[in-house]
C-alpha cells in the first residue's frame, strides 16, 4: 500500500480567500483523486488527476473553483478558491493501488473551516 | 448511476460481541469490486476488506468477514470479537474501473 501525506492537516480560513492543499505519495502512481467530505456526510469525488493531462471533474465541481495540479507521479495539489462557509469540509486525496483490485488508499485528510 | 445504501446510520455493540453492518447497492454491471472502509476520528480512511464480484467465496480478514449476495446486491460486514478500536464510521463502497461510489456510512460504537 502507498503512504500518502497531506498538508496542511487543518486550516481556518476567511471567506473569499483561497487555500492550496498538497498531497504527496511515497511511490509513483498514475491516478490520484480528490474527495470532499462535508460534515457528517460521505465522500464525494471532486476530480481525478492524471499526470500530464487536465483533471477530470465530476458533476457539480468546476475547475475555476477547484483547480488541480499534477506536476509529477508523486504529487498533486487542490486549491479551494474564493472560499465560503459552505466549503468547510474534509478534503482527502487518494491513489489507485497498483494491483488489480482497484482499491484506493487515502491520505489523512485536510480539515478546512471557513469563517 | 451506481448507488450504495447503508440503512443503519448508527450501530452499537458490546466489546467481544459480534455485529453486522448492512450495505446494498444498485448496478447493472457484472464485473465490479466492493469494499468496506473504516474512518476513525483521526479521519484516516482505512481499507478493511474487499470482495471481487466474480468470486463466490466471501472475503475474510481476521475478525472481519463479509456476506456477499450478488443476486440480492447485498454486501454486509461482520465484525467478530469486537474491540474498542473498532469504533469508527464504516463506509461501504462500490468500485468499477477507477471509480468508487460510497454509501452514507454507519457509525459504530463499541461499548466496554
Amino acid at each position: 500500500s502507498a503512504v500518502i501525506s497531506q498538508k496542511p492537516s487543518r486550516d481556518i480560513c476567511q471567506r473569499g480567500t483561497s487555500l492550496t492543499i498538497q498531497c504527496q505519495v511515497d511511490s509513483q502512481v498514475t491516478m490520484m483523486f480528490w474527495y470532499r467530505q462535508q460534515p457528517g456526510q460521505s465522500l464525494t469525488l471532486i476530480a481525478t488527476a492524471n499526470q500530464g493531462s487536465e483533471a477530470t471533474y465530476e458533476s457539480g465541481f468546476v475547475i475555476d473553483k477547484f483547480p488541480i495540479s499534477r506536476p509529477n507521479l508523486t504529487f498533486s495539489t487542490l486549491t479551494v478558491s474564493n472560499m465560503s462557509p459552505e466549503d468547510s469540509s474534509i478534503y482527502l486525496c487518494s491513489v489507485l493501488s497498483g494491483d488489480s483490485y482497484n482499491e484506493q488508499f487515502f491520505g489523512p485528510g485536510t480539515r478546512l473551516t471557513v469563517l | 448511476a451506481q448507488t450504495v445504501t447503508q440503512s443503519q446510520p448508527e450501530m452499537s455493540v458490546q466489546e467481544a460481541e459480534t455485529v453486522t453492518l448492512s450495505c446494498t447497492y444498485d448496478t447493472s454491471e457484472s464485473d465490479y469490486y466492493l469494499f468496506w472502509y473504516k474512518q476513525p476520528p483521526s479521519r484516516q480512511m482505512i481499507l478493511v476488506i474487499r470482495q471481487e464480484a466474480y468470486k463466490q467465496q466471501n472475503a475474510t480478514e481476521n475478525r472481519f468477514s463479509v456476506n456477499f449476495q450478488k443476486a440480492a446486491k447485498s454486501f454486509s460486514l461482520k465484525i467478530s470479537d469486537s474491540q474498542l478500536g473498532d469504533a469508527a464510521m464504516y463506509f461501504c463502497a462500490y468500485g468499477r474501473g477507477s471509480r468508487l461510489t460510497f454509501g452514507e456510512g454507519t457509525q459504530l460504537t463499541v461499548n466496554p
